[in-house]
């Protein structure tokens, strides 16, 4: 079965800082998804960014870039000049590379992220 | 916009009645749903996966005849808690994979029940 870790509960940034989320993973797959999902207050699910495996170049979106290393099973999250907005609980996930009823995700326990003005 | 709306947002009942949570997919079919639950400050628990026009997969240790789930069309799955007691109150989300391989998974707003 497929595990998805995230060893830090919480994390602090300042403002305009750069913070990088760790999350680790273990799975036998070789073709599979990885993501970043926010949930601020509202607790709306939002994705933040998407990795396929296949592909080594690391995924970014604007402000948001991963460190992908397959080999370590290791899949962190860069976030640059960080914003007040950008407070939230971060998930890391995984989705097997087949579809159906079996593209469940498995989600990581999840970091609350803080940003001090 | 949002492309999965879930209904209602929030919601109180009384210890014993039965309480339906709405899922739909705006703008795209879903032959497939998944509902979580998530406690305060914890990940997001799969609770069951919804499958349009047969029965629902539920996870271990979740009860089928607690949590009913119904997908009658390709736009809607719907969780009905029955005999919903205290400790059934928690935040209830649902999601709907789409695009190309059904890679991006769309998420309802989720729902706050509260059984008093």
């Amino acid at each position: 079965a497929q595990t998805v870790t995230q060893s830090q509960p919480e994390m602090s940034v300042q403002e305009a800082e750069t913070v990088t989320l760790s999350c680790t993973y273990d799975t036998s797959e070789s073709d599979y998804y990885l993501f970043w999902y926010k949930q601020p207050p509202s607790r709306q699910m939002i994705l933040v960014i998407r990795q396929e495996a296949y592909k080594q170049q690391n995924a970014t979106e604007n402000r948001f870039s991963v460190n992908f290393q397959k080999a370590a099973k290791s899949f962190s999250l860069k976030i640059s000049d960080s914003q007040l907005g950008d407070a939230a609980m971060y998930f890391c996930a995984y989705r097997p590379y087949y579809t159906g009823a079996n593209s469940k995700l498995t989600f990581g326990k999840g970091i609350t992220l803080s940003v001090r003005p | 916009g949002a492309v999965v709306s879930q209904h209602p947002s929030r919601v109180i009942c009384k210890s014993g009645t039965s309480v339906k949570i709405e899922c739909r997919s705006l703008d795209f079919q879903a032959t497939t749903m998944f509902w979580y639950r998530q406690f305060p400050k914890q990940s997001l628990m799969l609770m069951a996966t919804s499958n349009e026009g047969s029965k629902a997969t539920y996870e271990q240790g979740v009860e089928k005849d607690k949590f009913l789930i119904n997908h009658a069309s390709l736009t809607l799955s719907t969780l009905t808690v029955t005999s919903a007691h205290p400790e059934d109150s928690s935040f209830y989300i649902c999601s709907a994979p789409r695009g190309r391989a059904n890679t991006e998974a769309f998420f309802g707003q989720g729902t706050r029940l509260t059984v008093v």
